[in-house]
């Protein structure tokens, strides 16, 4: 059990567009969502925690128009990197946390990688 | 944001030899977990300490949430090759807004045969 999915796994596109990614809890309803960024050989650094219907609360340093975040429901969370650009390429990976997983346990998505050429 | 220190930063054992790493912060947690990354993979949960003192085992993993509740250290016995990876510590103050994890810097384990 306690299953999270990201889609997609990985992405290419072209500087100033925008990208969308995915995270899904596939056997639990995930009242809060976690959104990491991780740098080649560097440790997750949390971007931003958000609960199910309400907005997002972005860690100090995180522009909250550039990491558009929503989390309509208990099972989806959508992270969408708004007019990306080189520096924006890395590693993003979810966390999930809710009933059923243990009070407090976030179980980790397997990360979508995102190069912005 | 803060970070955990960890180390060793990583290590080339041999395979069939205990792997020590050990997480030190300056501030206290209430729960102390042990994440294995996979290149290319989220990281998956090996251990969760939930009491200072406490110790835990998970096969051939062996966790302590220090007395302190500022460290804590992982023991790998008998290594395999599958246990290559990069290990990571996470703190985490339970409750609201605090429940979000503090990772530290990682040790980096490669095995060798």
């Amino acid at each position: 059990g306690a299953v999270v999915s990201q889609h997609p796994s990985r992405v290419i596109c072209k500087s100033g567009t925008s990208v969308k990614i995915e995270c899904r809890s596939l056997d639990f309803q995930a009242t809060t969502m976690f959104w990491y960024r991780q740098f080649p050989k560097k440790s997750l650094m949390l971007m931003a925690t958000s609960n199910e219907g309400s907005k997002a609360t972005y860690e100090q340093g995180v522009e909250k128009d550039k990491f558009l975040i929503n989390h309509a429901s208990l099972t989806l969370s959508t992270l969408t990197v708004t007019s990306a650009h080189p520096e924006d390429s890395s590693f993003y990976i979810c966390s999930a946390r809710g009933t059923g997983t243990g009070t407090d346990t976030q179980y980790f998505g397997p990360g979508t990688r995102l190069t912005v050429l | 944001g803060q970070q955990l220190n960890q180390s060793p930063q990583s290590m080339f054992i041999q395979e069939g030899e205990d792997v020590s790493m050990n997480c030190t912060s300056s501030s206290i947690f209430n729960t102390w977990l042990w994440y294995k990354q996979d290149p290319g993979e989220g990281p998956v949960l090996l251990i969760a300490l939930y009491k200072a003192g406490e110790l835990t085992s998970n096969g051939r993993l062996t966790a302590q949430f220090g007395i302190t509740r500022k460290d804590s250290f992982l023991n790998i016995s008998a290594s395999i090759p599958s246990d290559v990876g990069i290990y990571f510590c996470a703190g985490q103050l339970s409750g609201g807004t605090a429940s979000k994890l503090t990772f530290g810097t990682g040790t980096r384990l490669q095995v060798t045969l």
